[in-house]
């Protein structure tokens, strides 16, 4: 089946400074990707939906400013979670389809762990 | 706007039959997804339904019935590896084909 890659799958970082997520589909093109958070015990809430080659669809009460999304290619969406902070501390998750026009099913990547001290 | 409900936990015994149920409201429905998540880790689909009716694979069925905006997710012979939380998503014409998540169901599988 098709297979969506994300890197890192933890990353531990100071309070202030940045984070790139990537999140890869390998064997498929992906003209849209979508951007989950998930907090313990919690289902994935979404986030926003990267677009290839334009902006990013937010969803409501995230900050588009604090979470870029960056789709530059047909294969590839980045999450950079800007000046983190303890509460940005999750399990984000990326997702594309293989198919096109919004049916099949989602693909999720490995997941990414972002501790924030 | 979309809603989802499912049970929060659920509790079966090894080798037994457990139904979990789910409900939604949403318009332009285009599909339900149901996904097995173990802690820690990302989802993997288990079924996909888009007509009403029962779909069958393996352990796992799903069964859809959108007049009355219900599935359940039916898994037979537990294991203990079954032990996950399972969660309902729905997929809407309007909403650019993103997934909408319900709180999902922990479930425990006991010897």
């Amino acid at each position: 089946g098709a297979v969506v890659s994300q890197h890192p799958s933890r990353v531990i970082c100071k309070s202030g400074t940045s984070v790139k997520i990537e999140c890869r589909s390998l064997d498929f093109q992906a003209t849209t990707m979508f951007w989950y958070r998930q907090f313990p015990k919690q289902s994935l809430m979404l986030m926003a939906t990267s677009n290839e080659g334009s902006k990013a669809t937010y969803e409501q009460g995230v900050e588009k400013d604090k979470f870029l999304i960056n789709h530059a290619s047909l294969t590839l969406s980045t999450l950079t979670v800007t000046s983190a902070h303890p509460e940005d501390s999750s399990f984000y998750i990326c997702s594309a389809r293989a198919a096109s026009g919004g049916l099949g099913e989602l693909f999720f990547g490995e997941g990414s762990r972002l501790t924030v001290l | 706007g979309q809603n989802i409900d499912q049970p929060t936990e659920m509790t079966a015994t090894e080798g037994a039959i457990v139904q979990i149920n789910c409900t939604y409201q949403t318009s332009g429905f285009n599909g339900l997804f149901w996904y097995q998540q173990h802690a820690g880790e990302a989802p993997t689909f288990l079924s996909y339904n888009v007509l009403d009716g029962l779909e069958e694979k393996g352990r796992f069925s799903s069964f859809l019935s959108r007049s009355k905006g219900y599935s359940y997710l039916l898994l037979k012979e537990l294991q203990m590896k079954d032990s996950a939380s399972y969660l309902c998503a729905i997929s809407s014409y309007n909403q650019g084909g993103k997934l909408i998540f319900g709180q999902g169901t922990e479930l425990s599988v006991k010897p």
